[in-house]
């Protein structure tokens, strides 16, 4: 059965400070992983990860990821309130499916 | 503008009525799923079809049925077997390419 576990679970921050999101797991057949963010309804989607050791960068937001330790980290610098969300990570495996984690809660105050 | 439609927002399902979420995209893709969300909780997906006309079930598919019988039509449809129906009903789809899912905004159902 594949796993996904996002730590932490919850998190409040002071707008400015730098925040470590991390998902590690164990998929079948791994294939790539993806962070989403949701904010209230829908997920939007912010970076696929295939190979191992590439950052992805998108402005404050950048995310890596460890094929051998099977861990992925998602960056977030300078946070804003607008960064406060749920971040989801999902690896895939097998038949292209997603295994989605239970997601980590940004609460970034002003 | 090219997306994914779930209708109704909100939907209240009495005891032992089947209610049907509506999914519709039209973004060309193959591929479609349907998730489950429950407070404080990830995704959980129900069913997915990589094809028209071919659907798999997910990890919860029971009490779940699902269709697809045209490419941009992916209904869910949720039955009395279904005893906790309660929670935040997220469609998605994905093209060939396999990069990413593009949700629509979701469905809240509530059980009166």
């Amino acid at each position: 059965e594949d796993k996904v576990v996002q730590s932490p679970l919850s998190l409040v921050v002071h707008e400015g400070d730098t925040v470590t999101l991390n998902c590690s797991y164990e998929v079948t057949n791994f294939r790539s992983l993806l962070w989403y963010k949701q904010e209230k309804k829908a997920p939007t989607f912010l970076f696929m990860l295939t190979s191992s050791g590439i950052e992805k960068k998108s402005g404050r937001l950048s995310s890596i990821l460890d094929k051998k330790e099977l861990f992925s980290i998602l960056n977030i610098t300078a946070t804003q309130t607008g960064d406060s969300a749920v971040y989801l990570c999902a690896p895939r495996g097998s038949n292209y499916k997603l295994t989605f984690g239970k997601g980590t809660l940004l609460t970034v105050n002003p | 503008d090219g997306g994914i439609t779930q209708s109704p927002k909100y939907l209240f399902r009495k005891e032992g009525q089947n209610v049907t979420l509506s999914c519709e995209q039209n973004l060309n893709h193959d591929a479609m799923y349907w998730y489950r969300q429950d407070p404080g909780q990830g995704l959980r997906l129900i069913y997915y079809s990589q094809i028209v006309n071919d659907f798999q079930k997910g990890d919860i598919a029971e009490g779940y049925s699902v269709s697809r019988e045209k490419k941009e039509s992916f209904p869910l449809t949720v039955t009395s077997a279904q005893k906790n129906p309660t929670a935040f009903y997220l469609c998605a789809s994905e093209g060939e390419v396999r990069e990413k899912l593009f949700f629509g905004s979701g469905t809240q159902l509530s059980v009166l």
